[in-house]
This record gives C-alpha cells, structure tokens and sequence, in this order.
C-alpha cells in the first residue's frame, strides 16, 4: 500500500530551527509536496521537490532523497506564527496526491 | 474574496437528511476536487472532476456524489447523512496535471448528529 510518514506533533522555541521529516513509499513519484495548515484553516503550498536536493524559499527549505524516499521541511528562525500543522504530499504514479497526516508544530516562546 | 470559495461554512445536521455543500472558484481552473479531513489522517479524496463532463471517484467515494455545474463551479452531496461523515471538507483547484499546487477552499465544518 501507499504510507506517508511524518511526526505527530514536535515542539520548538522561537528564533531556533526546526527539521520535520517526512518518509513515504508510493506507487511512483511524481514530486513532493509540503503545505501549511493554520489551525481551522486551508491547507496552502509551501514547496515543491522532484529532484534529489534541497529548495531553499526564504526562511523556508525543502530537501528531497528519492532513494531513501525521505524528504524534510526545515523551518529557520522561527516565528509564532510558523505554529500550524505542515502537511507532507507525494505525488503518485498516476498524479494523485497521497497525503500524510500532518505534524503540528507548536512554537514556544 | 477568496479565490475558491465554499459554502456553507458550518453546518450540523441530523442522520438521514440530505446535504450539499457547494465550492465555485475564480481561478480559471479545470481541475476541481473534493477532499475530508479528520483528525489524526490526511487528507483523503472524494471525488474530482479534471472538466465539466469528467467526473471521477477518489479513494472514499462511498456515500457521496457530486455535480460539477459548469467550470466554476463543483458541489459535494450526501444523500443519507450518517455521524462518520462528521468531519472538514475541502474544495480544491489545479491548473493542470503538472502544476501539482492546490488552491483550497476555506472548509465546511459538517457534523451529522
């Protein structure tokens, strides 16, 4: 079956850096995605990756290993509006989206 | 306004009846879909529609349909509301097959007592 893995829930302080990990196996891969998700509110992109490597978009930063079927969102300088949950995203071999359940970060001060 | 607009925003209702939840959107976009979320699981797909005359089930249609109007425009239904489908449904867009990024909704909050 199709697995997208990610953490629960993790904690971080304000101003310091935070690794989410993601872990998938699907039937394909046609890219990686990560969104964001504020608590009662709709899910919006953060990155995309469908080459091995890391995608850098301001504080925000996305790795991809399509070997290892392993990708990271890392999250710099961290704000308490960065609180939300992210969402990891594959996308299969035949271009639907298998979605993990997401992990929220909480954001202490 | 909001790009993808759904409605209503919240709604409880009673096993049995019948509900429809309505998504239009602004984008221009062909690609519409259907999704729940629940707690503790991602998102999972109910239906999409890729034009106005193709409509497809995703992976948990059972117990729901849909009617894409025009290409604005996409509505869910639930024909026999049961208390599983107590959860938040989104409407989302896409561009096309390659674009990959979703633009959703705001979410309608249903729950079925």
């Amino acid at each position: 079956g199709q697995n997208i893995d990610q953490p629960t829930e993790m904690t971080a302080t304000e101003g310091a850096i935070v690794q989410i990990n993601c872990t998938y196996q699907t039937s394909g891969f046609n890219g990686l995605f990560w969104y964001q998700q504020h608590a009662g509110e709709a899910p919006t992109f953060l990155s995309y990756n469908v080459l091995d490597g890391l995608e850098e978009k301001g504080r925000f930063s996305s790795f991809l290993s399509r070997s290892k079927g392993y990708s990271y969102l890392l999250l710099k300088e961290l704000q308490m509006k960065d609180s939300a949950s992210y969402l990891c995203a594959v996308r299969d071999s035949n271009y639907q989206l298998i979605w993990g359940a997401g992990t929220k970060l909480i954001i202490k001060p | 306004d909001a790009d993808v607009t759904q409605t209503p925003r919240n709604r409880i209702t009673k096993t049995g009846k019948r509900i429809m939840l309505e998504c239009s959107q602004t984008k221009g976009h062909d690609r519409m879909y259907w999704y729940r979320q629940d707690p503790g699981l991602g998102l999972r797909l109910i239906y999409y529609s890729f034009d106005v005359k193709d409509i497809n089930k995703g992976e948990i249609s059972d117990g729901y349909s849909v009617s894409r109007q025009a290409q604005a425009k996409f509505s869910l239904s639930l024909e026999s509301a049961i208390p599983n489908q107590t959860a938040l449904y989104f409407c989302a867009t896409s561009a096309n097959r390659e674009a990959g990024e979703l633009f959703f909704g705001e979410g309608s909050r249903l729950t079925v007592l």
